[in-house]
Formats: C-alpha cells, structure tokens, sequence
C-alpha cells in the first residue's frame, strides 16, 4: 500500500529564510509522481510543484524546490526567501501510476508552517 | 480563473436528511473526478474516484450506500451524503485531472458541510 509521511506538523520560519518540509513516501510503484500543494485558510488547493519518479533532476518553480532522494524515498519541499503570504498548510502527495489522468492521488497529513515578520 | 467548481460552498442540514454536492468541470472535459473528505485540521482523505458512465469506485471503509456518487456527464460529478449525521460534518473537495502528463488535478473550492 502507498504511504506518505509528514512528520513535521508545525514549522516556524523567520521571514527572508528558507525552510524545508519534509515528506517520505513508500510505494512498490517503479512510475510515480510526486507533488505539493499548499492550502490556505480559504482552504483552496494550491499546485506548488511537481517530480516524476523517472526525473532525474530536483524540480524547481520559482522560489519552491523538491529535493528528490529516490533512494530514500524522500521529496521535501524547500521554500525560499520565505514571505508572510507563505504561512499555510502545505501537503504533500503521491500519484501512482504512469503519467496518465484517472490515477488517484493520496495525501499525507500535512505540515503547517507558520512565517514570522 | 477556477476550473473546477462546487455547488454549494457551504451547507448546513439536520441530521438525516440528503445533501448533494455538485463537482462541474470548467471549459474541459473529466472522464475522472476525485472525491476527498477533510475534517479540521486534517489531511485530505480519497472517498472515491468518480467515472463517467460507469460506477464508482470508493476506497476501502466509504460507505458506498451513504455516499452516492453519480457521474451523469463529462463536466459534472455529483456527490450525495445520504441522512447525514454530524459525524459527517467535513469539508468535501472534488478533483479533476489536468489532462498534463505529470497527472496534476486542478482542485475545486470545497464544499463545508455541518450536520446539525
């Protein structure tokens, strides 16, 4: 069975720094995808980033990067600079399956990071 | 703009009446349509996978007799939560596929149902 593990339930970041949120995943899948998302209070689901399992470089999008270690099984998410509007739940998710469309994506539990002035 | 829709955003109902969600695809067709349940301060959890023209399939521990989901068309999911009880008060969001190829979903606004 898929697993995808947050362990951090609360970060705290000064702001202008960067911060790291971790997220390890198990699955017997050898193609997989790897995402996180960032949910406001709005509770709207906000696509932050993207990693194929066969990506062999970490995926960046502006100030969010995933450092993928496939041997550990680990795809944590690194903000930069960080800014106050960053202060929101952030989960992390697994596709399984090929690049197609009607595979499920499975969520972890989330980690909530709070950005201070 | 949003792609994907839910009717209504929120919703407050007695316990053991029906209330029905609708999921509606903007501007795009899904053959697929996800269905998650989020209670505060949780992760989201997949209830089940909406298919168009055919039944849909509920992960394991969903009630599929209480959470009726029809996929009648290509742009629309509907979820029933069938004689709610407050342990069902959750929040509801609906998926759909991007149709890109890393198989991203765009996310409905969510639907916050409280069963009094």
């Amino acid at each position: 069975a898929q697993k995808i593990t947050q362990t951090q339930p609360g970060m705290f970041v000064q702001e202008k720094e960067a911060v790291t949120l971790d997220c390890t995943y198990d699955t017997s899948d050898q193609s997989y995808g790897l995402f996180w998302y960032k949910q406001p209070s709005s509770g709207e689901m906000i696509f932050l980033i993207y990693q194929g399992s066969y990506d062999e470089q970490n995926a960046t999008e502006g100030r969010y990067s995933l450092n993928f270690q496939k041997a550990r099984k680990s795809a944590n998410l690194v903000i930069s600079a960080s800014q106050l509007g960053d202060s929101a739940m952030y989960f992390c998710a697994m596709r399984e399956g090929p690049d197609t469309g009607g595979f499920k994506t499975i969520f972890g539990a989330g980690t909530r990071l709070f950005v201070k002035a | 703009g949003a792609v994907v829709s839910q009717h209504p955003s929120w919703v407050i109902c007695k316990s053991g009446t029906s209330v029905k969600i609708e999921c509606r695809s903007l501007d795009f067709q899904a053959t697929t349509m996800f269905w998650y349940r989020q209670f505060p301060k949780q992760s989201l959890m997949l209830m089940a996978t909406s298919n168009e023209g055919s039944k849909a399939t509920y992960e394991q521990g969903v009630e599929k007799d209480k959470f009726l989901i029809n996929h009648a068309s290509l742009t629309l999911s509907t979820l029933t939560v069938t004689s709610a009880h407050p342990e069902d008060s959750s929040f509801y969001i609906c998926s759909a596929p991007t149709g890109l190829a890393e198989g991203t979903q765009y996310f409905g606004p969510g639907t916050r149902l409280t069963v009094l």
